[in-house]
């Protein structure tokens, strides 16, 4: 059973850099035809895709968030990160890390618990 | 960006009883390779996101055939034939069609 966990600092002050990481479990990072994806959902809105990062290391960005976001994978501890820059309190959000299955169907099919990010000072 | 549009957002249901959420897109969700990457949601407090439906019909693994998918082009339907407690929550739809990916904006099962 694929597992994920995110991880990272709840509370962030603005202007700085959000940084979270996904651990995966139950299957290797590195296989091919999968991708790894982070998602937000501020508070009342609806979920926004924010990218996803291919096993070769290729990624995909959301236009509206591409200037400030990299994502990133270390298949050594089989974790996948987010690195947000220049946050301000709309960055405020739960954040999720996601499988996404191209080949199995164009799904996001296994999801982490998510964690609340708060931007404040 | 593709603009999904869920109604309703709010759905009273009787336990027992049949419930129905629709989707609709603002472009066709049909990808160059001929499938539609639609999926349907369902988030829970405190509790991962789960995958129910993909590619518009599909049931995803362990998911119960009391849910349905249906639907073409810009126009899709996620049933529920007979409501259940853990069925409560909220329910989005999302296309995988067209980067950058998209959602509904949700709805809200509850029971009556």
């Amino acid at each position: 059973q694929v597992q994920l966990q995110e991880s990272g600092p709840g509370l962030v002050k603005p202007s700085q850099t959000l940084s979270l990481t996904c651990t995966v479990s139950g299957g290797s990072i590195s296989s091919g035809s999968l991708y790894w994806s982070w998602i937000r959902q501020p508070a009342g809105k609806r979920l926004e895709w924010i990218g996803r990062i291919y096993a070769s290391g290729s990624t995909s960005y959301n236009p509206s968030l591409k200037s400030r976001v990299t994502i990133s994978l270390d298949t050594s501890k089989n974790q996948f990160s987010l690195k947000m820059t220049s946050v301000t309190a709309a960055d405020t959000a739960v954040y999720y890390c996601a499988r996404y299955d191209f080949w199995g169907g164009g799904r996001h099919d296994y999801w982490g618990q998510g964690t609340l990010v708060t931007v404040s000072s | 960006d593709i603009v999904l549009t869920q109604t309703p957002l709010s759905s009273p249901v009787t336990l027992g009883q049949p419930a129905s959420i629709s989707c609709r897109s603002s472009q066709s969700l049909v990808h160059g390779d001929g499938n539609t990457y639609l999926s349907w949601l369902h988030l829970r407090p405190g509790q991962p996101p789960r995958l129910l439906i993909y590619k518009i019909s599909n049931r995803f693994s362990g998911v119960p055939d009391r849910f349905s998918g249906s639907g073409a082009g810009t126009d899709f339907t996620l049933k529920i034939s007979r409501v259940e407690a853990e069925d409560v929550g909220v329910y989005y739809c999302s296309q995988a069609t067209q980067p950058p990916y998209t959602f509904g904006q949700g709805t809200k099962l509850e029971i009556k």
